[in-house]
């Protein structure tokens, strides 16, 4: 069975940094993308880039770029989505998910992580 | 302009059918795109429906009804999400997507489909 477990809920204040995981399990995890979805409080879904663990391969959001960086540990199979200094607008809802590439489009995200809550509050 | 389009709201009776439009920006032809659709309950996470280019080109998600289907309509550069035979459970919003640009993921903004 495919699994993309998220690490657990974080509470940051302004100006901290912080790293999330996504472990996939139950499919080649080097064979596959992995992404990261945002959804604000009340509001829609955001792509915000991929990484093939294959190669480390990463492609982002131009809303994202340069906030975020997207890395993965093919060893133990997790990806992660991590912040130098986070701002109270990273307030968010945070999703992995799990894509294929055919000849250069990325297809459907068929996998879902659970998710994880950060909050950004002083 | 935003890429993608969606109205933010749709209400059905059940039973009835739902007609959900994504609409490209101006610009970019919808022809060429895949649409993916998407499917979020209230305090669930996100599901993949289905993706629909044309009608040698779709694929339905895994354990997806077929009352789930998608279309275009060329007329108004839109993506299309069918729902038919409506039930209280399809309440949810609901997101198209493309791979824009051969470079990143958009999302349309989202419709919020009540079954009332």
């Amino acid at each position: 069975e495919v699994q993309l477990v998220q690490s657990g809920a974080e509470v940051k204040k302004p100006g901290e940094s912080l790293k999330i995981s996504c472990k996939g399990s139950g499919y080649s995890f080097t064979s596959y993308w992995i992404g990261w979805v945002r959804q604000m409080p009340g509001k829609g879904l955001e792509w915000m880039g991929i990484i093939y663990p294959g190669d480390s391969d990463t492609r982002y959001s131009p809303s994202f770029q340069g906030q975020v960086t997207i890395s993965a540990d093919k060893s133990i199979s997790t990806a992660y989505l991590q912040w130098s200094s986070l701002k109270a607008s990273d307030t968010a809802m945070y999703y992995c998910v799990r894509s294929s590439i055919e000849f250069g489009e990325l297809l459907e995200m068929d996998y879902w992580g659970q998710g994880t809550l950060v909050t950004v509050s002083s | 302009q935003p890429v993608l389009t969606q109205p933010t709201s749709l209400s059905a009776s059940p039973g009835a059918s739902a007609r959900f439009t994504c609409t490209l920006r101006s610009g970019i032809n919808v022809g060429t795109y895949r649409i993916y659709w998407y499917q979020q309950k209230p305090g669930s996470l996100p599901r993949y429906l289905l993706r629909y280019k044309s009608d040698s080109d779709k694929q339905q998600g895994s354990g997806v009804p077929s009352r789930f289907s998608g279309s275009k309509d060329a007329s108004t550069n839109a993506g299309l999400l069918l729902i038919s035979g409506l039930q209280s459970e399809d309440e949810a919003d609901y997101y198209c997507a493309i791979w824009y640009s051969s470079t990143h993921v958009v999302f349309g903004g989202g419709t919020k489909l009540t079954v009332l």
